[in-house]
């Protein structure tokens, strides 16, 4: 079947650590983005990327960082820089331009800190 | 500068119910995109409209509608007769493709109790 898969779904970070979050489509999607959701609000955009080797810094990008080396994947680096990790993360794909075409999410990771 | 205001942060209803869910926007551009996710418990958004700024026409997809009025800046989302299942929280987003690259953004969203 087609989708968005992320993994882990829980993970855990100790102080100064990085952790990197796995974000993979089998939808053939050109667009795929990073999402922070905290406890009671939106989503807001961390990272996108539109094409192979190409990403844009979104609205939060700082203490973060990605990649894009193939269609498929999008991982996403939570380094020690961020230092307000805790929160659900959320990965989506999209046909076509960026912001135009509906978004397909994934079912989550959930960052906690210990 | 681009907003998305869901002003109902709790709604509870008993099965049923119609109930709507509002959704009000600012944007500067004439051209963007409005969209309706719901997520349930499990945290996974689930799609369920994608309205362009130039076709106002309402929308009914089985026991959910949508109403865009441009004049007023609204796009809100009706349930009717409501079941448990419809309980959720629901995101309203506005998203313009321009060239300084695209912005989507999402409201706080509005949690749908509906109760037995």
């Amino acid at each position: 079947d087609g989708g968005i898969t992320q993994s882990p779904k829980y993970l855990f970070r100790k102080e100064g650590q990085n952790v990197t979050l796995s974000c993979e489509q089998n939808l053939n999607h050109d667009a795929m983005y990073w999402y922070r959701q905290d406890p009671g609000q939106g989503l807001r955009l961390i990272y996108y990327s539109q094409i192979v080797n190409d990403f844009q810094k979104g609205d939060i990008a700082e203490g973060y960082s990605v990649s894009r080396e193939k269609k498929e994947s999008f991982p996403l680096t939570v380094t020690s820089a961020q230092k307000n990790p805790t929160a659900f993360y959320l990965c989506a794909s999209s046909t076509g331009l960026a912001g135009v075409e509906t978004q397909y999410f994934g079912p989550g990771t959930r960052l906690l800190v210990l | 500068a681009q907003k998305v205001t869901q002003a109902q942060t709790e709604i509870s209803v008993v099965e049923k119910e119609d109930v709507t869910l509002d959704c009000v926007y600012e944007t500067r551009d004439t051209t963007y995109y409005l969209f309706w996710y719901k997520q349930p418990p499990s945290g996974e958004l689930v799609f369920l409209i994608r309205r362009n700024s130039f076709d106002e026409q309402n929308e009914i997809s089985g026991r959910y509608s949508w109403n865009f009025q441009k004049s007023t800046s609204s796009f809100n989302f009706t349930i009717t007769a409501s079941q448990v299942v419809d309980s959720a929280v629901y995101f309203c987003a506005l998203s313009e493709a321009g060239t300084g690259g695209f912005k989507t953004i999402f409201g706080a969203g509005t949690r749908l109790f509906v109760k037995a």
